[in-house]
């Protein structure tokens, strides 16, 4: 079953725009990673929030979570055409040491629009 | 990622054949995974392995098996395809941290 769930399904937005997806999960989490997909290719590691971290930047993405209500958002600043892809929230459900085992969402659709 | 390759890349088979998806990594790490992909569905995990000698169900290993051969190596076989197997089944391998490095797939058609 899947743990988390990315909000929306699908989004598309103009290049230059910012865009925000979201995920929601279940359980207690350890890490909460986000990975990039683009048209049936291989998943890419975005990047990686702890279970104890809040905020977290990387070039252009900024990952914000929220333990509390077991959310997380991404958000791409000043997006590119370049960005169009499926973006997948993952989490390592258990809140003590990782078990290095990952549960996907269901991905949210990005088009960025030229 | 070009350090873990996957083949074939595409397959058609008829059901009721076995076939085996291959993995090879040269990360030098010890976890392996084997993920299947379904529109609309996310990933969800078939089989991991976090070093030659351990080998763990995941979520839906049903009619799937694995060897783990070497490090660098583990297999996915589907002992008597069926139709709902067809899928994209992506390799991904991970070392010291939680981060995992994803193949480029295998497109999988069962008729």
């Amino acid at each position: 079953s899947q743990q988390g769930e990315e909000d929306p399904q699908a989004l598309s937005i103009q290049e230059g725009e910012n865009a925000t997806m979201n995920c929601s999960y279940k359980t207690s989490i350890n890490n909460l990673q986000w990975y990039r997909q683009n048209s049936g290719r291989g998943l890419v590691h975005l990047i990686l929030i702890r279970s104890n971290e809040r905020e977290k930047h990387s070039g252009r993405l900024r990952v914000t979570l929220d333990t509390s209500k077991k959310s997380s958002s991404l958000l791409i600043t000043a997006s590119r055409a370049a960005d169009t892809a499926s973006y997948f929230c993952a989490t390592d459900p258990n809140s003590g040491g990782s078990n290095y085992k990952l549960t996907f969402g269901k991905g949210t659709l990005l088009t960025v629009n030229p | 990622d070009a350090d873990v390759t996957q083949t074939p890349r595409n397959r058609i088979t008829k059901t009721g054949k076995r076939i085996m998806l291959e993995c090879s990594q040269t990360k030098g790490h010890d976890r392996m995974y084997w993920y299947r992909q379904d529109p609309g569905l996310g990933l969800r995990l078939i089989y991991y392995s976090f070093d030659v000698k351990d080998i763990n169900k995941g979520e839906i290993s049903d009619g799937y098996s694995v060897s783990r051969q070497a490090q660098a190596k583990f297999s996915l076989s589907l002992e008597s395809a069926i139709p709902n197997q067809t899928a994209l089944y992506f390799c991904a391998t991970a070392g010291g941290g939680e981060t995992q490095y994803f193949g480029p797939g295998t497109r999988l058609l069962v008729l």
